[in-house]
């Protein structure tokens, strides 16, 4: 399977924890995204790279969330001091840099669910 | 500030009838469209996309439709097949990659 993975899939986690979750793009694409969906939304936008250059941070992202990407291959989220408003789908996204793809679509992996008890 | 909206939060068609999604967007920089289908427990799943310099885009089953000077887009699915049953996303960009998405709207295909 060549598509975007990401890893775990579930979490539950207590308040105050620290979580990481991972995520494998495509491997020829080197634009990776990190999007964040609650319950009857659509994906928020958090942060992207452009291979390990961090590009974009949304206001979303307080300074407990920090998003890694040090070879510009798979990519870290972390979230630091876990609140219960932290429960949400976490989406990973990869795409090719705009002008190597006619259409400029982001594939997105399966999400990791998080809740924060 | 809900830059990218989806009013309508399902839609219920006969199998074999025309499924049309709409969508609104405020923002008149945004220069490229696209519809994603999103099935439950997996990530969305691109479908269509159109450039903000066309009006409409063809593929298959599935047309979508952009009228800028009402900041409306539309995603016309036809013949409807229960196996797209979904949610479906509506999302915009300007320049950068970030997508803005909508709130979704759920379509159920019956038989």
């Amino acid at each position: 399977d060549t598509g975007v993975s990401q890893d775990p899939r579930h979490k539950i986690t207590k308040r105050g924890q620290n979580v990481t979750f991972r995520c494998d793009p495509i491997s020829e694409h080197n634009r990776l995204y990190w999007y964040r969906q609650t319950l009857g939304q659509g994906p928020e936008f958090l942060t992207y790279f452009q291979n390990e250059a961090q590009l974009e941070k949304s206001r979303l992202l307080s300074d407990r969330f920090s998003a890694e990407r040090p070879k510009g291959s798979f990519s870290t989220l972390e979230i630091q001091r876990t609140e219960q408003g932290d429960s949400a789908m976490y989406l990973c996204a990869s795409s090719l840099e705009p002008g190597r793809a006619l259409v400029n679509e982001q594939f997105f992996g399966p999400g990791t669910r998080l809740t924060v008890l | 500030d809900q830059q990218v909206k989806q009013n309508s939060p399902s839609l219920s068609v006969q199998e074999g009838r025309i499924s049309i999604l709409n969508c609104d967007y405020t923002n008149s920089m945004f220069d490229y469209f696209l519809w994603y289908k999103k099935y439950p427990a997996e990530g969305p799943t691109f479908l269509i996309s159109i450039s903000s310099i066309k009006d409409k885009n063809e593929d298959g089953r599935f047309t979508v439709f952009l009228n800028k000077s009402a900041k409306h887009l539309s995603l016309h699915i036809v013949p409807s097949q229960p196996g797209d049953s979904a949610v479906y996303f509506c999302a915009a960009k300007i320049n950068t990659d970030k997508l803005i998405f909508g709130t979704g709207t759920r379509l159920q295909v019956f038989p």
